[in-house]
């Protein structure tokens, strides 16, 4: 079952404007983190926030965590053709060591 | 190499019949996961390994999936008697984390299964 969900599903913008995806999630977490996957590729790791942490930045990427409404939200700032990709937030719940994923966000970034 | 690798990247099969994917962690992560990601969606839980041990195998959909570490690096996820619906891409997964909370997963670039 996926624990979080992604807003929006789909995300296509212009060269250079910021892209913000949201992710809602149902449990409470230790973590979550953000992944990145290009088109038939694996999954390759952004950036982990804990729970008792609000934000946290990473060159041009900045998350936040609001665990009262239960989501996060992942910022890319000065957009890149290269940053077309689905991204994926994933959360760690309880005491346990699996990584449950959400449903993605595709984003399409234009020349 | 530096990575977790995968094979195959690509398995097309019949219906019925019996399948191994193989995935080689990254040399020293004691943790290695199975996921499921079918077009569109999210990857999904399989099962986690910790050292030789399975740790967590509630995501295995049913007996016909069975996934060994026998030494505690390669593991093979094995499927009995495939049927279409278990086509999807394969991940495999590792990571230094030995217990507590997850930290960063590494992962593959996934083995396409295909069942005709």
């Amino acid at each position: 079952s996926q624990q979080g969900e992604e807003d929006p599903q789909a995300l296509s913008i212009q060269e250079g404007e910021n892209a913000t995806m949201n992710c809602s999630y149902k449990t409470s977490i230790n973590n979550l983190q953000w992944y990145r996957q290009n088109s038939g590729r694996g999954l390759v790791h952004l950036i982990l926030i804990r729970s008792n942490e609000r934000e946290k930045h990473s060159g041009r990427l900045r998350v936040t965590l609001d665990t009262s409404k239960k989501s996060s939200s992942l910022l890319i700032t000065a957009s890149r053709a290269a940053d077309t990709a689905s991204y994926f937030c994933a959360t760690v719940t309880g005491g346990g060591n699996k990584l449950t994923f959400g449903t993605g966000t595709q984003l399409k970034v234009e020349l | 190499g530096a990575g977790v690798s995968q094979t195959p990247s690509n398995k097309v099969t019949e219906k019925g019949k019996y399948v191994e994917l193989r995935c080689d962690p990254i040399s020293g992560h004691t943790a290695l996961y199975w996921y499921r990601q079918s077009l569109g969606q999210g990857p999904e839980f399989l099962i986690y390994f910790q050292g030789t041990g399975a740790a967590d195998d509630s995501g295995l959909p049913n007996d016909r999936f069975f996934a060994v570490r026998p030494e505690g690096s390669v593991s093979t996820l094995k499927i009995q008697r495939t049927e279409r619906g278990d086509s999807a891409v394969y991940l495999c997964a590792s990571s230094l984390t030995s217990s507590g909370a997850t930290g960063e997963l590494f992962f593959g670039e996934g083995s396409r299964l295909t069942v005709l």
